[in-house]
């Protein structure tokens, strides 16, 4: 099916270890993006890219980077991991074109940091 | 930074209820979406509307986008125990792509 994958599911790290999150889609969507969702919070977005070699950092970048690796793949690496990071991170993308098109979002990485 | 306030935060109701959700916000925004979030799972796009004043039926949902887009409301006609979920509102300025997330309404359908 069509959509976008991330990997991994659930992760546990310990305080000071690094991960990378991956993130697919096979929809051909120029941009795409990586929020955090935490209880109260709502969806924050951390960083996103709305194109092939394009990054950009959004609401909560600190502690975080990612690498937009073709069209298809875009990573979120956390070099340090903190408490803080506990969080579900989604990874979504979006056709440029026009406004009713919305976001595909993943199934959520579920990331606890002790 | 726009902010899109959702209310109300908490919904519980008996099968068979209606309810209605409110998105509001002081920005003027070119195109507003709403989600539905089922536990474990992502946001899943159920409507967006881009006309101020424009009305949209999804079965026994609709939605409203107020006439000077800045606000709009999702009115759920005799609630079934499916429709329990997190239900996110999501505005986007001229064309940006970058959009802005209420903090979401979280509704529970009882049986």
């Amino acid at each position: 099916n069509a959509g976008v994958t991330q990997t991994p599911k659930f992760q546990v790290l310990k305080t000071g270890q690094s991960m990378t999150l991956q993130c697919a889609q096979d929809m051909n969507h120029n941009s795409m993006y990586w929020y955090r969702q935490d209880p109260g919070m709502g969806l924050r977005l951390i960083y996103y890219s709305a194109s092939e070699g394009t990054t950009d950092k959004g609401e909560v970048p600190n502690g975080y980077n990612v690498s937009r690796l073709n069209k298809r793949e875009f990573s979120l690496r956390l070099e340090s991991a903190a408490p803080s990071q506990t969080s579900v991170y989604f990874c979504a993308s979006r056709e440029n074109r026009g406004a009713i098109y919305g976001y595909t979002f993943g199934s959520g990485t579920r990331l606890t940091v002790v | 930074t726009q902010l899109l306030e959702q209310s109300p935060q908490f919904l519980s109701i008996q099968e068979g209820e209606n309810l209605t959700v409110y998105c509001n916000s002081s920005s003027v925004f070119s195109s507003l979406q709403w989600y539905r979030q089922e536990p474990g799972e992502g946001p899943v796009l159920l409507v967006t509307v881009v006309t101020g004043g424009e009305v949209k039926k999804l079965k026994r949902l609709t939605f409203q986008f107020g006439d000077a887009r800045k606000d709009s409301s999702l009115h759920i006609t005799a609630a079934q125990p499916g429709d329990t979920g997190l239900y996110l509102c999501a505005g986007e300025a001229g064309g940006s792509y970058i959009p802005t997330f209420g903090r979401g309404t979280s509704l529970i359908v009882h049986p």
